[in-house]
């Protein structure tokens, strides 16, 4: 079985600070991991997807995470956050079987609140 | 324009009626999902189908039914609305080309309120 938590389930940061939004996963085998975002009124997007290689991931908008095996974590990052980045931000994990259905499971999800 | 697009945006109705909501998609991907998304609950799948004539259902499929009536187009049906269905429901798509892992897409999402 898998699971994913996002203990976080909102961050307020200033404009221009850094911040990270915190994920944990559990699984008894090997795991592919993402990172999406819902902005207000819209579906969930694509920010970057750790499926092997680097631990550290780039995404869009400036958004890296790092997988970490160790402390099952795959946290999500930005050095310098701007207004546009409040959103929801879903982090979700699969094992990749190849072929058939893949399970997805997504986190609760965490609420960045970037003040001006 | 938008890849996945879902018909309509907003719906209000009332216990006991039927109601669908529509996908269509341009990606050209075979597979498609339903999922609905509760505050604090994440997002959790009531059916996917992997072609036309693959529909299978997911954790939470009672109350709903889903028809996929091309490649392009999947649609989910509440038979008998009742209030604990009022959530944001989101379509999604997918397309496993021979790689390791599906990268799933969504549409923008209905919200839809039972009363």
């Amino acid at each position: 079985a898998q699971s994913v938590t996002q203990l976080d389930s909102q961050v307020p940061v200033f404009e221009e600070a850094p911040v990270e939004l915190r994920c944990n996963y559990s699984s008894s085998v090997s795991v592919y991991l993402f990172w999406y975002v819902q902005y207000p009124n819209q579906g969930l997007q694509l920010l970057l997807k750790y499926l092997s290689g680097s631990t550290l991931v780039k995404g869009i908008n400036g958004f890296e995470a790092e997988f970490n095996k160790s402390q099952t974590s795959f946290h999500l990052r930005k050095p310098s956050v701007h207004i546009s980045d409040t959103a929801e931000y879903f982090c979700a994990v699969t094992h990749g079987r190849s072929g058939g259905y893949q399970k997805v499971t997504f986190g609760t999800g965490t609420k960045l609140q970037v003040i001006p | 324009d938008a890849d996945v697009t879902q018909t309509p945006r907003n719906r209000i109705t009332k216990t006991g009626k039927r109601i669908m909501l529509e996908c269509s998609q341009t990606k050209g991907h075979d597979r498609m999902y339903w999922y609905r998304q509760d505050p604090g609950l994440g997002l959790r799948l009531i059916y996917y189908s992997f072609d036309v004539k693959d529909i299978n259902k997911g954790e939470i499929s009672d109350g709903y039914s889903v028809s996929r009536q091309a490649q392009a187009k999947f649609s989910l049906s509440l038979e008998s609305a009742i209030p604990n269905q009022t959530a944001l429901y989101f379509c999604a798509t997918s397309d496993f080309s021979g790689g390791i892992v599906d990268t799933q897409y969504f549409g923008p999402g209905t919200r839809l309120t039972v009363l």
